[in-house]
């Protein structure tokens, strides 16, 4: 089976630009969650999107929009972007709500804002 | 405070060693993951647990919820098992709180 697939893996833009990022779970997970992670520090939590709603939210400015899908795939927007955006964006999906269920991260997409 | 803390956050010991990475934290939680990453960013969940002890191979990984404590333990160690690994807790409104991370590196 595959596993949880992320679109582009590398992405470089400039201050002042918008870029999305996108997700596709592992097939019959329901949830999507994103994260950012700086270089150098853990991940922070962006959003939880479960059946389509979203669930949770991190503290992120309104800069920061998701969605999700019908087919439970999920895109992350950034407008206006900051050079403190660079980060590597992961996406994680599991089978329930929660993130007391496992979680399967993908391979992540690094941002570079220039 | 952070809500999640690591220690040590860099360790290198040479291969065959004991290792032991332990986070502590702060919130009330339902559940606790360790996580490997890799160099280039991919992300692993190794354990989920909530009480008591998992084995998974050489990896070992305890908890006490008394304490707000969790250890992760590598047997046996080996260079392949370089990597930051990473402690995250799940306190509530559906999201997970991450340690920074703790770098290990084994040496042949």
């Amino acid at each position: 089976d595959a596993g949880v697939t992320q679109s582009p893996t590398h992405l470089i833009k400039t201050r002042g630009q918008q870029v999305t990022l996108r997700c596709s779970p592992i097939s019959g997970h329901k949830s999507v969650s994103w994260y950012q992670q700086v270089l150098g520090q853990g991940p922070q939590f962006i959003f939880q999107y479960y059946e389509k709603e979203e669930r949770g939210r991190g503290n992120f400015p309104d800069r920061f929009s998701a969605r999700q899908f019908p087919n439970y795939s999920s895109e992350l927007n950034v407008n206006a972007l900051l050079l403190g955006d660079s980060a590597l964006y992961l996406c994680a999906s599991s089978t329930g709500r929660g993130v007391s269920y496992e979680q399967y991260f993908g391979p992540g997409t690094r941002l570079t804002v220039t | 405070k952070n809500e999640v803390e690591q220690s040590p956050q860099n360790l290198t010991a040479q291969e065959g060693e004991f290792i032991t990475i332990n986070c502590s934290y702060s919130v009330g939680i339902s559940a606790l993951h360790w996580l490997q990453q890799h160099p280039g960013g991919g992300i692993v969940s190794l354990f989920m647990l909530s009480s008591g002890k998992k084995k998974h191979g050489r990896l070992i990984a305890t908890i006490n919820i008394q304490e707000k404590h969790s250890s992760l333990h590598i047997t046996a160690s080996h260079p392949r098992d370089s990597a930051v690994y990473i402690c995250a807790v799940y306190g509530g409104a559906q999201k997970l709180v991450f340690g920074q991370g703790t770098r290990l590196t084994i040496n042949p």
